[in-house]
């Protein structure tokens, strides 16, 4: 089973509509978790790091559960601009303090 | 800098030559991070260090990639005799500390001929 599993996509989604993405990671003792987005043949850029107790930052809402080991992505009032690979990281499995990649969900945002 | 800095952007090399990448992090950033991604593929892990010690190197593919960090700042990582299989780009990111937010430089595009 891989560490951090996301569903690859793509999702084509209509300008202005809500997606979600979801995200399973498999050690429990797993100590921070963040959503990147990656431009396609460009570095990585954080999104937003996610807390249990749910954040949010303008149309992006990131929720953790940490019984169901499981973290999510909401995006409202989608934007052309939005159009990118949304990247799911777990950091800090079995004391080390690497970051693991999930392989990644397309989002594609149609005019 | 403000941000992580890599160089070259860009490095053509000949099949069996050696290549040294070089990483300049974010100042003050204590842990600095080595992956790469072939075209198309996800982020594999390569090695990490925090300060100038490397506590997990697992990631490194074989024992022709090495990779160093001095005065707790610069990072360099070096494939000897490279292969075509070493094409990819090589990624270099550092956080503050070991669980904080990583960021990344721009990249060093690795073609091997």
């Amino acid at each position: 089973r891989k560490e951090v599993e996301q569903d690859p996509g793509p999702f084509n989604v209509p300008e202005g509509a809500t997606v979600a993405f979801n995200c399973t990671y498999s050690n429990s003792a797993s100590q921070s978790f963040f959503w990147y987005r990656q431009d396609c043949r460009k570095e990585p850029k954080l999104l937003m790091s996610v807390y249990s107790s749910g954040n949010e930052d303008g149309r992006f809402t990131a929720q953790l559960n940490r019984a169901s080991q499981y973290i999510s992505l909401l995006i409202r009032d989608s934007k052309l601009s939005d159009s990118a690979t949304y990247l799911c990281v777990v950091n800090g499995i079995g004391g080390t303090y690497k970051y693991i990649f999930g392989t990644g969900t397309r989002l594609k945002v149609l005019a | 800098g403000a941000g992580v800095s890599q160089s070259p952007s860009n490095k053509v090399t000949e099949k069996g030559k050696d290549v040294e990448l070089r990483c300049d992090p974010i100042s003050g950033h204590t842990a600095l991070y080595w992956y790469r991604q072939s075209l198309g593929q996800g982020l594999e892990f390569l090695i990490y260090f925090q300060g100038n010690s490397a506590p997990d190197k697992s990631g490194l593919p074989s024992d022709r990639f090495s990779a160093e960090r001095t005065g707790g700042s610069v990072s360099t990582l070096t494939i000897q005799r490279t292969q075509q299989e070493d094409s990819a780009v090589y990624l270099c990111a550092s956080s503050l500390y070991g669980t904080s937010e990583a960021f990344f430089g721009q990249g060093t595009r690795l073609t091997v001929v």
